[in-house]
């Protein structure tokens, strides 16, 4: 079963605007959640996270939401660059070992 | 620089053989992952490892055998795999041996099975 799920496989904005990717998931049991992104050919990279006890976190450009009552939440990134196209993952986390992943979100900025 | 280095990047192998996959970080972590991540499919977690501790996953085949011989290193060693192995398998890190800690990801070995 899929219990986190990305239902936009691709975006795509316009330079200098804002970037919403969404992300839901069903465990509520999951206690963490964490943002990559991923470049072609290149591993992972982290980008943010949220604990669940928390409905913002913001670092610079990148800012996730996290609603529990609706089981959603999302990466903002405004505003937004060309090098921001990328592949962005939604994961969640619960307890020590056990980590799942959305299929992800291709998003793509145009200069 | 990634930190973690996965080795070799691409392989191919048949159903019969026996191979290893390896993963080295420089970044003084205490933990290490192994995920598989195969076409179109989200990555799935295998293994959660660090020297005190490895984590079984019974839903992981055994044909698939993780070896963490110290904190830097990390096997993955394959034998009688099947076409369905064919994916790409990642190596990650982390500070402490916490899922929701911030992972460095190696770039990955593309693996196909003949």
């Amino acid at each position: 079963d899929q219990q986190v799920k990305q239902n936009s496989p691709s975006l795509s904005v316009q330079e200098g605007r804002i970037s919403i990717l969404n992300c839901d998931y069903t465990n509520s049991m999951f206690d963490y959640f964490l943002w990559y992104k991923k470049y072609p050919a290149e591993g992972p990279t982290f980008l943010i996270s949220i604990s669940s006890i928390k409905d913002k976190n913001e670092d610079g450009r990148f800012t996730v939401f996290l609603n529990k009552s609706a089981k959603h939440l999302s990466l903002h990134i405004v505003p937004s660059q060309p090098g921001d196209s990328a592949v962005y993952f939604c994961a969640a986390s619960a307890g020590n070992n056990d980590m799942r992943f959305g299929a992800g979100t291709r998003l793509t900025v145009k200069p | 620089e990634t930190g973690v280095t996965q080795t070799p990047r691409h392989l191919v192998m048949g159903m019969t053989n026996k191979k290893s996959l390896k993963c080295e970080q420089h970044l003084g972590h205490n933990a290490m992952y192994w995920y598989k991540q195969s076409a179109k499919k989200p990555l799935e977690l295998m293994f959660v490892y660090s020297l005190e501790e490895r984590v079984e996953n019974n839903s992981v085949p055994s044909r698939f055998s993780p070896e963490c011989p110290n904190s830097s290193h990390l096997f993955l060693h394959l034998h009688t795999l099947q076409p369905e192995d064919s994916a790409l398998y990642l190596c990650a890190s982390s500070q402490v041996r916490r899922t929701h800690q911030p992972q460095h990801f190696g770039d990955g070995t593309r693996l196909s099975i003949l």
